[in-house]
C-alpha cells in the first residue's frame, strides 16, 4: 500500500512565528487532504488538496502531484494552532481504501 | 447544518464483550468510512461503506463488522473485545466515497478492561 510520511514529527515554535510542515507520498493519489486534530480527538479539515494551490487566511498548502508531496504553510502562528497536523491520501487505482494517513505533526506554539 | 455525529462519544467495556458504536453522515452524503486511532498514530481504515454496500476493509479482524443502513447512518460492531481495540474510533462522511473529500466526526473513546 501506499506510504505517507510527514516531517518534522515535533515542531515547537515561539506566537507568531512562520512554519511548514511537508507530507511525502509514495505513490500517485487522487486524494489527499491535512487536518487538525484538537485536544478532544475531533479532526478538522484544513484543506481538500490533490494537487495545486489554496490559501485560507493564515494558512495556505500546496500539493505537487508529479513529485509527491505536499506543503502546509502556517503563518503567523497563535496558541490556538497547537496540536497534530495529519496529511491523508487516498491512492489512485486502489480501490475502496480509505484514507491513508502519516503519523502526524505535533506543534506546539508558545506563548 | 449538521456535521458528522457519532455517539457514544465514551464507552467503557469489559474484555469479551461486544459493542456497537453508530454514525450519522452529513444530509446527502452516501459513503461512510470507520477508522481506529490508538494513541500517539494517525487514524487507521477500518470499512468503507457506499449505498449501503461494502466497498472496501482494511487490515482488521473479522471480529470487526459494520453496517450501512437506508438512511446511510452505519454501525461498527466489535465483538470478543480486547484491550488492544481500545482507541478512539472515527466515521468519515464523503459525498461518494472514493475521491470526494471526507468529514469526520468527533470520534467515540472505547476503554477496554
Amino acid at each position: 500500500g501506499i506510504q505517507v510520511e510527514q516531517s518534522p514529527p515535533d515542531l515547537i515554535l515561539q506566537e507568531g512565528a512562520n512554519s511548514t510542515l511537508r507530507c511525502n507520498f509514495s505513490d500517485s493519489v487522487n486524494n489527499l487532504q491535512w487536518f487538525h486534530q484538537n485536544p478532544w480527538g475531533q479532526l478538522i479539515n484544513l484543506f481538500y488538496i490533490p494537487s495545486g494551490t489554496k490559501q485560507n487566511g493564515r494558512l495556505s498548502a500546496t500539493t505537487v502531484a508529479t513529485e509527491r508531496y505536499s506543503l502546509l504553510y502556517i503563518s503567523s502562528s497563535q496558541t490556538t494552532d497547537s496540536g497534530v497536523y495529519f496529511c491523508a491520501v487516498e491512492e489512485t487505482g486502489g480501490g475502496a481504501d480509505g484514507l491513508t494517513f502519516g503519523k502526524g505533526t505535533h506543534l506546539i506554539i508558545q506563548p | 447544518d449538521a456535521g458528522v455525529t457519532q455517539s457514544p462519544t465514551h464507552l467503557i467495556k469489559t474484555r469479551g464483550q461486544q459493542v456497537t458504536l453508530r454514525c450519522s453522515p452529513i444530509s446527502g452524503h452516501k459513503s461512510v468510512s470507520w477508522y481506529q486511532q490508538v494513541l500517539g498514530q494517525g487514524p487507521q481504515f477500518i470499512f468503507q461503506y457506499y449505498e449501503k454496500e461494502e466497498r472496501g476493509r482494511g487490515n482488521f479482524p473479522d471480529r470487526f463488522s459494520a453496517r450501512q443502513f437506508p438512511n446511510y447512518s452505519s454501525e461498527l460492531n466489535v465483538n470478543a473485545l480486547l484491550l488492544g481495540d481500545s482507541a478512539l474510533y472515527l466515521c468519515a462522511s464523503s459525498l461518494y466515497g472514493q475521491s470526494t473529500e471526507a468529514f469526520f466526526g468527533q470520534g467515540t473513546r472505547l476503554t477496554v478492561v
